[in-house]
């Protein structure tokens, strides 16, 4: 079984830009949700989707967004790229209806530099 | 919210010897889990363990919720468990569900 998806891998945006992560959970996965993770603050929780609908979020501006699809996929949006949103951002999927950790599966994840 | 502290942040071992990392967490949680991050930022699975004792090879934990803290077992270390180390709990409601640790950053040196 194919693992969970991230793509770009890589991506170099400057400020006020805006930029769009895309992630394909593992097969039959439902729940999606991603993190933030910097060398100052950890990883950090943004937000969770399942059945396309967001159950849970992080403390994060609103320039942070995301959405589900029906097959799953997922995509985050970060709009008015700040230098501080230089970070790798991680996808993660679990089966469990009830989202949370319920054995979280986690991709590569997409590394964000803002210059 | 809810803290997570781990220790120690950072760690040396010499191959083949063992090592306990610890996890604590201010409050009740549901379930917390065990990762490991290696050098290319990839987060592996390695226990999922709201409460008990697991193992899998030379790697065991132990939850012990009323008493709010995990433990990680290496035994035999390899070179191939440098990384960093992360607790991950979530906790029944609120705004933020899911909280990470900080990370024990381990080095393993042959």
């Amino acid at each position: 079984k194919a693992g969970v998806t991230q793509t770009p891998r890589y991506l170099i945006k400057t400020r006020g830009q805006q930029v769009t992560l895309s992630c394909s959970p593992i097969s039959g996965h439902r729940s999606v949700s991603w993190y933030q993770q910097t060398p100052g603050q950890g990883l950090q929780f943004l937000f969770e989707y399942f059945s396309e609908t967001q159950r849970n979020k992080g403390n994060f501006p609103g320039r942070f967004s995301g959405r589900q699809f029906s097959n799953s996929r997922s995509e985050m949006n970060v709009s008015t790229l700040e230098l501080g949103d230089s970070a790798l951002y991680l996808c993660a999927s679990s089966l469990m209806a009830s989202g949370g950790l319920n054995e979280q599966f986690f991709g590569p994840g997409t590394r964000l530099t803002v210059l | 919210g809810i803290q997570v502290e781990q220790s120690p942040p950072d760690l040396i071992l010499q191959e083949g010897a063992n090592s306990t990392l610890r996890c604590n967490f201010s409050d009740s949680v549901n379930n917390l889990q065990w990762f490991h991050q290696n050098p290319w930022g990839q987060l592996i699975n390695l226990f999922y363990i709201p409460s008990g004792t697991k193992q899998n090879g030379r790697l065991s934990a132990t939850t012990v919720a009323t008493e709010r803290y995990s433990l990680l077992y290496i035994s035999s270390s390899q070179t191939t468990d440098s990384g960093v180390y992360f607790c991950a709990v979530e906790r029944s409601g609120g705004y933020q569900k899911v909280t990470f640790g900080i990370g024990t950053k381990l080095q393993v040196i042959p």
